[in-house]
């Protein structure tokens, strides 16, 4: 079982909507992830979190903004979406070593569709 | 940027063995993994190699050569349960993890 988990699993929304996608990690790390997956092509780093402080933006749209009030947990909140923002978003978690991070876990997704 | 490259798909047939390749070309290195993802689910780590040669986890051998910027993932006695999406990641001189596209692994009885 894995210890990151991200809800929704599944979300569909209009290019009006506002919504939030939620991950949480249960392995004691230090740093967060968001990625988006688009078919066939390479995970796409959007955002990285050091000890709740942003230390990467991926040159990522201003539509997508996250949250991470504390180590355990992040947020990406969506408005005014595209349709080619359909993806699925991944979050991922890593513990920040004394040579850079280290491995990250993966959670399992939320599926979005931007209609 | 970074460019790291696998073939698209493979197909193989159960009990046998198959090898994904990956090269990369990256702003310094600092270490590369291979995960595994079936659809719909999280990409699992299976193997990380930051010296060269052969890291044997099980059924899953892992290969790398800095020297030529490559690496190959070796899969033995294939079960229908390794039909999955194998990717390749590299961490660069900044340590920031970049992913291959992704090799979709097919497992045919």
């Amino acid at each position: 079982e894995t210890g990151v988990t991200q809800t929704p699993r599944h979300l569909v929304m209009g290019m009006t909507n506002k919504k939030s996608l939620k991950c949480e990690q249960h392995l004691g790390h230090n740093a967060m992830y968001w990625y988006k997956q688009s078919a066939k092509k390479p995970l796409e780093l959007m955002f990285v979190y050091n000890f709740k402080e942003q230390t990467e933006n991926n040159s990522v749209p201003s539509r997508f903004s996250p949250e991470c009030p504390n180590s355990s947990h992040l947020f990406l909140h969506l408005h005014t979406l595209q349709p080619e923002d359909s993806a699925l978003y991944l979050c991922a978690s890593s513990q920040e070593g004394p040579s850079g991070p280290e491995t990250q876990y993966f959670g399992p997704g939320t599926r979005l569709l931007v209609l | 940027g970074q460019n790291i490259d696998q073939p698209t798909e493979m197909t193989a047939t159960e009990g046998a063995i198959v090898q994904i390749n990956c090269t990369y070309q990256t702003s310094g290195f600092n270490g590369l993994f291979w995960y595994q993802q079936h659809a719909g689910e999280a990409p699992t780590f299976l193997s990380y190699n930051v010296l060269d040669g052969l890291e044997e986890k099980g059924r899953f051998s892992s290969f790398l050569s800095r020297s030529k910027g490559y690496s190959y993932l070796l899969l033995k006695e294939l079960q229908m349960k390794d039909s999955a999406s194998y990717l390749c990641a590299v961490r660069d001189g900044d340590y920031k993890l970049s992913f291959g596209a992704g090799t979709t692994v097919t497992v045919r009885a």
